[in-house]
């Protein structure tokens, strides 16, 4: 069992339609989870994080957690073409250090 | 800019070459982190050192992987004797110790060829 899974996608919506990613986790433990957009050939960029059970909205997006189902999804309301992406899930793991570990992304097509 | 800086941007050698790469994370962040990534995969945990100690590399790094950091500053990844297998992009990312506050940010990463 990964300890980060996600559907790798494509995953494709149309304009103003709502994105949801999904991704579950392993280690029941975790406490930290976020969520990175990555474009092609760039790096990962942090667009939202959270650390309590329930609901976490930033603009268009919001992220949401489910500890008991080991469960952390992203919504990205109002989706734009330049929202396409590989959408990233990172969970932190329980004691030591807080490893960040990945998931595989999920690659999301908005169509204009 | 005080984001997370990699040098170089791009590597290309020679299959059984060194190379080292640079990360200077943000000023404030005591931890490191060092990532590959290949075509099509999330980022794959290499290293992680706390200020200057290396706390935990992964058990997938070969003997030919190093890294140091040695003043709790910057850190440098090393390489040797690369092969093909080795290329990817080397992703540094940096993060503060302590409270909630463990968000990693990345740098624009080293894309490595090997030919």
């Amino acid at each position: 069992q990964k300890e980060v899974e996600q559907n790798s996608g494509p995953l494709s919506v149309p304009e103003g339609a709502i994105a949801s990613l999904n991704c579950t986790y392993s280690d029941r433990g975790s406490q930290s989870f976020f969520w990175y957009r990555q474009y092609s050939g760039k790096s990962p960029e942090l667009i939202m994080f959270i650390y309590s059970n329930g609901d976490k909205e930033d603009g268009r997006f919001t992220a949401q957690l489910n500890k008991a189902s080991q469960y952390v999804s992203l919504l990205i309301r109002d989706s734009q073409p330049s929202d396409s992406a590989t959408y990233l899930c990172a969970v932190t793991h329980s004691g030591g250090y807080q490893k960040v570990t990945f998931g595989i992304g999920t690659k999301l097509q908005v169509i204009p | 800019d005080t984001g997370v800086s990699q040098n170089p941007r791009h590597k290309i050698t020679k299959r059984g070459q060194n190379v080292t790469f640079r990360c200077d994370p943000i000023s404030e962040h005591n931890r490191l982190y060092w990532y590959r990534q290949t075509l099509g995969q999330g980022p794959e945990f290499l290293t992680y050192f706390q200020n200057e100690a290396q706390l935990e590399k992964s058990r997938l790094l070969s003997d030919r992987f190093s890294a140091e950091r040695p003043k709790g500053s910057f850190s440098t990844l090393e390489i040797q004797r690369t092969e093909q297998g080795d290329s990817a992009m080397y992703l540094c990312a940096s993060s503060l110790l302590g409270g909630m506050n463990t968000e990693a940010f990345f740098g624009q990463g080293t894309r490595l060829t090997v030919v």
